[in-house]
């Protein structure tokens, strides 16, 4: 079967430090990955798009990884802000659903001042 | 939310009734979308919307239907509710064709089916 995983237990991490938060897909061929963010009772926010054929992507803080081997697409913030605590989505599109978004159920990222 | 509200913000309805959500945006944009976000599953897709009438139907369009028949304006009915269709609905808009890069989203429909 074809399915997006995010780490559905919250992710703790201190102020200041570096969080890490994982994407994995199975069974697709993917195009792009995007990341979005979401706050309680708000709509996602896109954060950044990193394509198929490309190994990083970096904005301000912000770093994303995509390993088409590992079928994994890892998220960092640097030097973590407590503002930076959320939700944070990954959505695949794929050949395979169309090019329509196929989205994990969010990472909740709490950062601790 | 770049230029796009859900209207209404909040709805309680009782099952067997019909329902229409709307979702106004004002930036042009060629392709909207309909989501639903339930607890423990990622944004799902209803349907969606390549231009005006332009309509197709996503992983989970069963009991609903759509309509755009103004670029700005993208209708989601739920013909008869049922307490399954209790979600927090989303639209959203892109300008990026079928290849569907960056999506903004509206800030959301919250409806309770009793």
């Amino acid at each position: 079967s074809q399915k997006i995983e995010q780490n559905s237990e919250a992710l703790n991490i201190q102020e200041g430090k570096t969080a890490t938060l994982t994407c994995n897909y199975t069974n697709y061929s993917p195009a792009y990955l995007q990341w979005y963010r979401q706050d309680p009772g708000r709509g996602p926010v896109f954060l950044l798009l990193i394509r198929e054929n490309e190994k990083e992507k970096r904005k301000e803080r912000l770093k994303v990884t995509f390993d088409t081997t590992l079928k994994q697409s890892l998220f960092h913030i640097t030097a973590s802000q407590p503002a930076d605590s959320a939700t944070y989505l990954c959505a695949l599109a794929a050949m395979d659903s169309n090019y329509q978004l196929i989205w994990g159920a969010g990472t909740k990222l709490i950062i601790k001042p | 939310d770049a230029g796009i509200t859900q209207s209404p913000r909040h709805k309680v309805t009782e099952t067997g009734t019909p329902v229409t959500l709307r979702c106004h945006q004002t930036e042009n944009h060629r392709y909207m979308y309909w989501y639903r976000q339930d607890p423990g599953h990622g944004l799902r897709l209803i349907h969606y919307s390549y231009g005006v009438k332009d309509t197709d139907k996503g992983e989970v369009s069963d009991g609903y239907s759509v309509s755009r028949s103004k670029t700005e304006d993208f209708l989601l009915t739920l013909e008869s509710a049922t307490s399954s269709q209790t979600s927090v609905y989303f639209c959203a808009i892109s300008d990026r064709g079928r290849t569907s890069y960056e999506q903004y989203f509206g800030p959301g429909t919250r409806l309770t089916v009793t």
